[in-house]
């Protein structure tokens, strides 16, 4: 079967740093990504990663542990505007390669 | 367009009505997906478009659900016989291929739909 996991929910101070974790158990792995989605709008790309370790771009950053099924969204220096959900998708690398996403992680940031 | 647009964005039906919802992919992109997202949750895949051949319908919830992408462009999704368990957003995601893995999905806004 598919199992992605992430919490529910999360609150975080504007300025500080906030990881999001992900593990997850499906029948393939072609690679992780992390979506933003901001409420009523469309979800847009993040980041990706398909080998172990650590991917850097501006403030966030991903991380993807193959062999123990995890991942997690690291947001730098939070501003108001990063107040979302942060969805966790595998791609399954079958015949479709499509992506299989967790249920999301509502975030909300604080003065 | 610039991007992926779905139309229409809001769209309330009568238990039992028929609805049709709408998605233009980005111009050249080969692969079409729709997902499901119900409220506080993921998005849910329902089916997948590779130009006008539907190679995937495995989500699709049940027979009253029904997809189509004549012409490689354009794609319709298209419910019959509306429950109120149908009321979700519905998104649609292309790429510009199937190849390689790393590939991103650029989504629309999506269609909200409530069905009374």
């Amino acid at each position: 079967g598919q199992n992605i996991d992430q919490p529910t929910e999360m609150t975080a101070t504007e300025g500080a740093i906030v990881q999001i974790n992900c593990t997850y158990q499906t029948s393939g792995f072609n690679g992780l990504f992390w979506y933003q989605q901001h409420a009523g709008e469309a979800p847009t790309f993040l980041s990706y990663n398909v080998l172990d370790g650590l991917e850097e771009k501006g403030r966030f950053s991903s991380f993807l542990s193959r062999s123990k099924g995890y991942s997690y969204l690291l947001l730098k220096e939070l501003q108001m505007k990063d107040s979302a959900s942060y969805l966790c998708a595998v791609r399954d690398g079958g015949a479709t390669n499509k992506l299989i996403f967790g249920t999301g992680t509502l975030l909300a940031v604080q003065p | 367009g610039a991007g992926v647009s779905q139309s229409p964005r809001y769209k309330v039906a009568k238990r039992g009505q028929d609805v049709a919802l709408r998605c233009d992919p980005i111009s050249g992109h080969v692969s079409l997906f729709w997902y499901q997202q119900a409220l506080g949750q993921g998005p849910e895949f329902l089916t997948y478009f590779q130009n006008e051949a539907q190679l995937d319908k495995s989500g699709l919830p049940s027979d009253r659900f029904f997809a189509e992408r004549p012409e490689g462009s354009v794609s319709t999704l298209k419910i019959q016989r509306t429950q109120q368990e149908d009321s979700a957003v519905y998104l649609c995601a292309s790429s510009l291929t199937r190849g390689p893995p790393n590939e991103k999905l650029f989504f629309g806004s999506g269609t909200q739909l409530s069905v009374l």
